[in-house]
């Protein structure tokens, strides 16, 4: 079955202690990207990446680090999470950066304490 | 800035009859528009997308129309069914990335 997993699905975590959210994706999709998910915000683009080893910062990418090792895996670090990073994370891929349908991942809901 | 605008928060609507989204976009150069559901708990999932050259797509009850002098696109849901309710993301693609709106919750009323 065609998926993009993430985990984990829910996550609570002190200030300040580094954690990584798993992306993975079974589609041989080229691109990947980060989202996340705030009340009245909508969904917001924190990284994406285009191909191995090609990544480039979305719309809010302070606080992130990603990597693209290899094509199936986007994983998204947060070195030093602070509150305002609680959120819903989606990570979403599709075939080529200019494919109109992206598939998202269930969601990671993260609350930093 | 927001360059994509949804400024419907919520949005009711009897079942059986048309729903109406609304979606509006100030960049110019965005080159495909999409709309996407989200159900609690899920990941949102692909619905429509409409490229920048036409002004109308089809599919089944779903269609999205796009006017590009007004820079506005909409999503008809005809008709109206229970499992249409969820939170509508309008989305535009262009410049590499794929930017949403801050999403339409759609409750279908029995």
């Amino acid at each position: 079955e065609a998926q993009v997993t993430q985990n984990p699905r829910y996550l609570i975590t002190v200030t300040g202690k580094k954690l990584t959210v798993t992306c993975s994706q079974n589609m041989n999709h080229e691109y990947m990207s980060w989202y996340r998910q705030d009340p009245g915000l909508g969904l917001r683009q924190i990284y994406y990446s285009m191909n191995v080893e090609v990544t480039d910062k979305g719309d809010v990418p302070e606080g992130y680090k990603v990597s693209r090792k290899e094509k199936r895996n986007f994983p998204l670090i947060l070195e030093s999470p602070s509150p305002n990073q609680t959120s819903l994370y989606f990570c979403a891929s599709s075939f080529s950066w200019g494919a109109t349908e992206a598939f998202f991942g269930q969601g990671t809901r993260l609350t930093v304490v | 800035d927001q360059q994509v605008k949804q400024n419907s928060p919520s949005l009711s609507v009897q079942e059986g009859r048309i729903s109406i989204l609304n979606c509006d976009y100030t960049n110019s150069m965005f080159d495909y528009f999409l709309w996407y559901k989200k159900y609690p708990a899920e990941g949102p999932t692909f619905l429509i997308s409409i490229s920048s050259i036409k002004d109308k797509n089809e599919d089944g009850r779903f269609t999205v129309f796009l006017n590009k002098s007004a820079k506005h696109l909409s999503l008809h849901i005809v008709p109206s069914q229970p499992g249409d309710s969820a939170v509508y993301f309008c989305g535009a693609f262009g410049n590499e990335k794929l930017t949403f709106g801050t999403g339409t919750r759609l409750t279908i009323i029995p």
